[in-house]
């Protein structure tokens, strides 16, 4: 099956902890996305990949960091220094950037 | 920060009627999603709809675009309780350095009654 796969589903982590979130997408989409979206709230850009080895800032990007190694991955890190991390995090991919978007199920991380 | 802005922030109608949810942006666009998330799941697309175009259709979805008025509306007839969800508009962002990424609004929460 084609699609995009965040995991884990759930997260837990002490606070000072980092803590990275993986998605792969076996569509062969060039351009991935991280999103945050806490409770009733809309979704904020926190990092965007066009192209392997290529990612730019969105807009709350402080406090986390992406890499694109492999076309099908990209991993976001919550470091330590991300203020408030509990979150739901949402990762997507398009064929490219900003076109129509495929979303992973989510992860939800609790830090204690 | 958030270029859509969905109008109103939650809807709640019975089985049957028409929903109508409004989006609004602000600096020029390519092309405007709209999309759907029920609780606690991913985002699915539902319709995209291109600066040059004004109205589009999708079973029961109608999406039209003003593009002087910076806003756009999804309409979904004959709502069925499925239809419970929230629902966000995206919208392509460019600055001088190229693609800033899809944005997304803050969604209006749809409730349909049975």
């Amino acid at each position: 099956d084609g699609g995009i796969t965040q995991s884990p589903k759930y997260l837990f982590r002490k606070e000072g902890q980092n803590v990275t979130l993986s998605c792969e997408q076996n569509l062969n989409h060039d351009a991935m996305y991280w999103y945050r979206q806490d409770p009733g709230q809309g979704l904020r850009l926190i990092y965007y990949s066009q192209i392997v080895n290529d990612f730019q800032k969105g807009d709350i990007a402080e406090g986390y960091s992406v890499s694109r190694e492999k076309k099908e991955s990209f991993p976001l890190t919550v470091t330590s220094a991300q203020k408030n991390p509990t979150a739901f995090y949402l990762c997507a991919s398009s064929i490219l950037v900003n076109t129509e978007a495929f979303f992973g199920q989510g992860t939800r991380l609790t830090v204690v | 920060s958030q270029q859509g802005e969905e109008d109103p922030q939650a809807l709640s109608i019975q089985e049957g009627e028409n929903a109508t949810m409004n989006c609004s942006y602000k600096t020029s666009i390519n092309n405007l999603q709209w999309y759907r998330q029920n609780s606690g799941r991913g985002l699915v697309h539902l319709i995209l709809i291109r600066s040059n175009e004004r109205e589009k259709h999708s079973g029961r979805l109608r999406v039209t675009l003003d593009t002087s008025k910076k806003s756009s509306s999804l309409l979904i007839t004959a709502s069925r309780a499925a239809d419970t969800a929230s629902y966000f508009c995206a919208t392509d962002a460019y600055s001088g350095g190229g693609a800033d990424g899809l944005t997304f609004g803050k969604g209006t929460h749809l409730i349909i009654q049975p």
